[in-house]
């Protein structure tokens, strides 16, 4: 079946700039993570959706991040007012979350994200 | 906060020698992942560990997880150059049952 998707691939902005990160989950799939990777870097939590509970927002870095996520599914991460620390990969993963810790996170292709 | 450490950060070797990474949590985990990602691409899990001190192997992959469940281990056996990627380790704290805790990661490059 289909994997997780992403759009766009890539992303080049100007400073100041707000911008619209999509995820597609693996349909079924309850839990959603976004994580943030720099270039030669590990992987940095930014947020974590299950189902219809309050998100974990605890990993995003500034007020000047958000995500929702609409009708359990489709994620939208969004950068508001860009900087250029901002540029990195940003990679979406998705769970069954069906037995808790012991779930495989199923990856997207990322969005590689460019500020100018 | 909990801190997962990879070592080491960078490995280069000749094709068919082997090849060792290592993560150190600073808690104990509930389990551990280890993922590829090769140049370029995204994360792919490779394999969970629960137990302590179990050892997988998936071919030339040997994966064990320690006894005190605060670090563990991936060794490869006889690199090929299709293992060239970035090895990251994962786990689950105790007290979170969904926020993984990523490894910095070990970079590989096998020389042909």
């Amino acid at each position: 079946g289909a994997g997780v998707s992403q759009s766009p691939s890539n992303k080049v902005t100007e400073k100041g700039k707000d911008v619209e990160l999509r995820c597609d989950p693996i349909s079924g799939h309850t839990a959603l993570y976004w994580y943030r990777q720099s270039l030669g870097q590990g992987l940095e939590f930014l947020i974590y959706f299950q189902g219809n509970s309050a998100p974990d927002k605890s990993g995003l870095p500034s007020d000047r991040f958000s995500a929702e996520r609409t009708g359990g599914s489709v994620s939208t991460l969004t950068i508001q007012r860009t900087q250029q620390e901002d540029s990195a990969v940003y990679l979406c993963a998705s769970s069954p979350r069906s037995s808790g810790r012991t779930d495989t996170q199923y990856f997207g292709p990322g969005t590689r994200l460019t500020v100018l | 906060g909990q801190q997962v450490m990879q070592i080491p950060q960078y490995q280069h070797v000749q094709e068919g020698e082997d090849f060792t990474t290592y993560c150190n949590s600073s808690t104990t985990l509930s389990n551990i992942q280890w993922y590829k990602q090769r140049p370029g691409g995204h994360p792919v899990f490779l394999i969970q560990l629960v137990k302590s001190g179990e050892v997988k192997k998936q071919k030339r992959l040997t994966f064990q997880f320690g006894e005190a469940k605060k670090n563990s281990s991936l060794h490869i056996t006889a690199t090929q150059t299709t293992d060239v990627g970035t090895y990251f380790c994962a786990g689950f704290s105790m007290d979170s049952s969904y926020k993984l805790i990523f490894g910095s990661g070990t970079r590989l490059l096998v020389r042909p």
